[in-house]
């Protein structure tokens, strides 16, 4: 069975700017999750989507938003970056919702703002 | 404030056990602790999970105290290959509910 996979592995984008970025699950799995890591704040969770629908959302700003489709793909768009969202975006797949759910994890996607 | 706290970093000895300490002050009633593993460029990867007491799989087993204001991971005989950090990761109850990871913990094995 294929993986978690994430697309594109690297990304620059220039403050202001905005981007997309993508996530498959592993097939079957319904629920998908969205994580930011840095080194100064690690692993912090950002939202949760299953059957289409925002489950669980983390403490980010309004400017971090997400959505999943009818085939579980997800995609997570940051709006008006800024340098302080350069980071490793992680996206987990699991077979359904809630934390006690075994997550997998994709390689994640690696954002650059300059 | 909520937090999730573990040492920054551990070293030991091929063969060793070790035990990975998380501190969760405030953890929801009836959800799980779940610990990950994370290698440079890679995404976590599940180790193992438990909600009280203890559970052993193949690869660790997980401590749990009655208060459950704490989690042991247990690594039994540590080889290289277990280089990488360790995360716990809990459901916080901290007015909204929301996942919470660890700080990590990495750890370091040698020959």
């Amino acid at each position: 069975k294929a993986g978690v996979t994430q697309t594109p592995r690297y990304l620059i984008k220039t403050r202001g700017q905005q981007v997309t970025l993508s996530c498959s699950p592993i097939s079957g799995h319904r629920s998908v999750s969205w994580y930011q890591q840095t080194p100064g704040q690690g692993l912090q969770f950002l939202f949760e989507y299953f059957s289409e629908t925002q489950r669980n959302k983390g403490n980010f700003p309004g400017r971090f938003s997400g959505r999943q489709f009818s085939n579980s793909r997800s995609e997570m768009n940051v709006s008006t970056l800024e340098l302080g969202d350069s980071a490793l975006y992680l996206c987990a797949s699991s077979l359904d919702s809630g934390p006690y759910n075994e997550q997998f994890f994709g390689p994640g996607t690696r954002l650059t703002v300059l | 404030l909520a937090k999730t706290t573990q040492p920054i970093s551990m070293d030991s000895y091929e063969g060793q056990e070790v035990n990975i300490t998380c501190s969760h002050n405030n953890i929801a009633t009836n959800d799980y602790i779940t610990w990950y593993q994370q290698f440079p460029s890679q995404g976590p990867r599940f180790i193992i999970q438990g909600y009280k007491t203890k559970v052993t799989n193949e690869v660790a087993s997980l401590f749990i105290p009655a208060d459950r204001k704490s989690s042991t991971l247990s690594l039994p005989r540590v080889s290289l290959s277990d280089t990488a950090v360790y995360y716990c990761l809990v459901l916080m109850n901290t007015g909204f509910q929301k996942l919470v990871f660890g700080t990590g913990t990495r750890l370091l094995v040698s020959p």
